[in-house]
């Protein structure tokens, strides 16, 4: 049961180098979701994507770029990483767009840059 | 636009004793609502959820939470904590889409 599965798990780039997130479900679930979570901060939303072929921003979507490129697979892109993207990155699934299943989340990437 | 706060940032415990985890929501629009635990180095684990019905809901691990609507709260409780349920728990409201809006957490940390 392996669920939703993140790459790599730990990380460290240099400023203004360019990094993506791995994601993929075996769910079989149309929603996928990338947060970045922050100390004192909860998760905060970077984008989603409700089905396959489409994409929408969250609430902190500055700085990234994500493509959904079927429909177990949901990667995050840094073009140009800065300092103020520390954090720690959680991709997550859901069986509907209806708000009424829990989403599913993977173990993280803990993300560096110096 | 919907908001979660989450009272307390961190909760210290004595193990067996009971515990609430204070969550109060703002939203114009009906809501599901949400309970996940983040145990270290790990995702969150969904420990219950509102959707509608009966306002006392059951959870994993003997956790459960009360819905009331009038003071807009979805507080967390647990009758006898154990040492294996030091984690964070994060709040979560959804306004019946596919966003969620989580609260800031709150650290549970149990002694013996």
């Amino acid at each position: 049961n392996a669920g939703v599965t993140q790459t790599p798990k730990f990380q460290v780039l240099k400023t203004g180098q360019s990094m993506t997130l791995q994601c993929a479900q075996d769910m079989n679930h149309n929603s996928m979701y990338w947060y970045r979570q922050d100390p004192g901060m909860g998760l905060r939303l970077i984008y989603y994507s409700a089905s396959e072929g489409t994409t929408d921003k969250g609430e902190v979507p500055n700085g990234y770029n994500v493509s959904r490129l079927n429909k177990r697979e949901f990667s995050l892109r840094l073009e140009s990483a800065a300092p103020s993207q520390t954090s720690v990155y959680f991709c997550a699934s859901s069986d509907t767009d209806r708000g009424n299943q829990p989403q599913h989340f993977g173990d993280g990437t803990r993300l560096s840059i110096l | 636009a919907q908001s979660v706060t989450q009272l307390d940032s961190q909760v210290p415990v004595f193990e067996e004793a009971p515990v609430e985890l204070r969550c109060n929501y703002s939203s114009s629009v009906s809501v599901y609502l949400f309970w996940y635990v983040q145990y270290p180095n790990q995702g969150l684990q969904l420990l219950l959820k509102y959707l509608s019905g009966s306002t006392l809901v059951k959870g994993i691990n003997g956790f459960e939470a009360e819905f009331n609507k009038s003071q807009t709260s979805f507080h967390l409780r647990k009758p006898s904590v154990h040492i294996s349920d030091t984690a964070e728990y994060f709040c979560a409201v959804t306004p019946r889409t596919d966003k969620l809006i989580f609260g800031t957490g709150t650290r549970l940390q149990v002694f013996p």
